[in-house]
């Protein structure tokens, strides 16, 4: 079963729009959800994280919203750019280190 | 600074084969894992490992296994390939679980593909 489920699979986003892409989980014993930038040809790569005892998160255009109660949490791109597409994965960590990673979403910002 | 690096970079394989997916890494980092990327499935873990001599199996594990001899190396062996092994698998480390930076360091990846 999939613990994290993301959406959009796919976003096509004007340059300077915001970006949302958004992920539900189950497991409420997870303690750290990051989330990862993979460009082509490349693994992915720490952007952002946050624990379950902040709402927010902010980092330059990069921000995390994250809902306790709803077993939510969603990445705002602000003023997205052409360099930010990508492919962005949620991911949930429980106790050591077994990231379970969301399904993915393909994110296209048109110049 | 090398990282974590996986070799070989592309392969092709013929059902029936095996092979050894190689992942070193260079940080002195306990915590080792293997993951595969399949389209809309996101990555799934494999095998890992958190220390020398630890090996655990994650979420995928059947068809693939794991060693642990030293904290540098982590090798992910393909028994005998079969076409649904075919994707593109992933190497990562990271520090120990008590560490507040809990970020997981990719390597570039593995094309894999069964014929």
């Amino acid at each position: 079963q999939q613990q994290v489920k993301q959406s959009p699979q796919s976003l096509i986003v004007q340059k300077g729009g915001i970006s949302i892409i958004n992920c539900a989980y189950e497991n409420t014993a997870f303690d750290y959800f990051p989330w990862y930038q993979q460009f082509p040809g490349k693994g992915p790569a720490l952007l952002i994280a946050i624990r379950p005892d902040v709402s927010e998160k902010k980092e330059g255009r990069f921000t995390i919203s994250f809902n306790k109660s709803a077993k939510q949490f969603s990445l705002h791109i602000m003023d997205s750019q052409p360099g930010d597409s990508a492919t962005y994965f949620c991911a949930a960590i429980q106790g050591a280190q077994k990231l379970v990673f969301g399904q993915g979403t393909r994110l296209t910002i048109n110049p | 600074n090398a990282g974590v690096t996986q070799t070989p970079k592309f392969q092709v394989l013929k059902t029936g084969q095996s092979m050894t997916l190689q992942c070193a890494q260079d940080m002195n980092h306990e915590y080792m894992s293997w993951y595969r990327q399949d389209p809309g499935m996101g990555l799934r873990l494999i095998h890992y490992s958190v220390g020398a001599g630890i090996t655990d199996q994650g979420e995928v594990p059947n068809g693939y296994n794991v060693s642990r001899s030293t904290t540098e190396d982590f090798p992910l062996r393909l028994l005998s390939a079969a076409p649904s092994q075919t994707s593109v698998y992933f190497c990562a480390s990271s520090f120990s679980e008590t560490a507040l930076n809990t970020e997981a360091f990719f390597g570039q990846g593995t094309r894999l593909t069964v014929v």
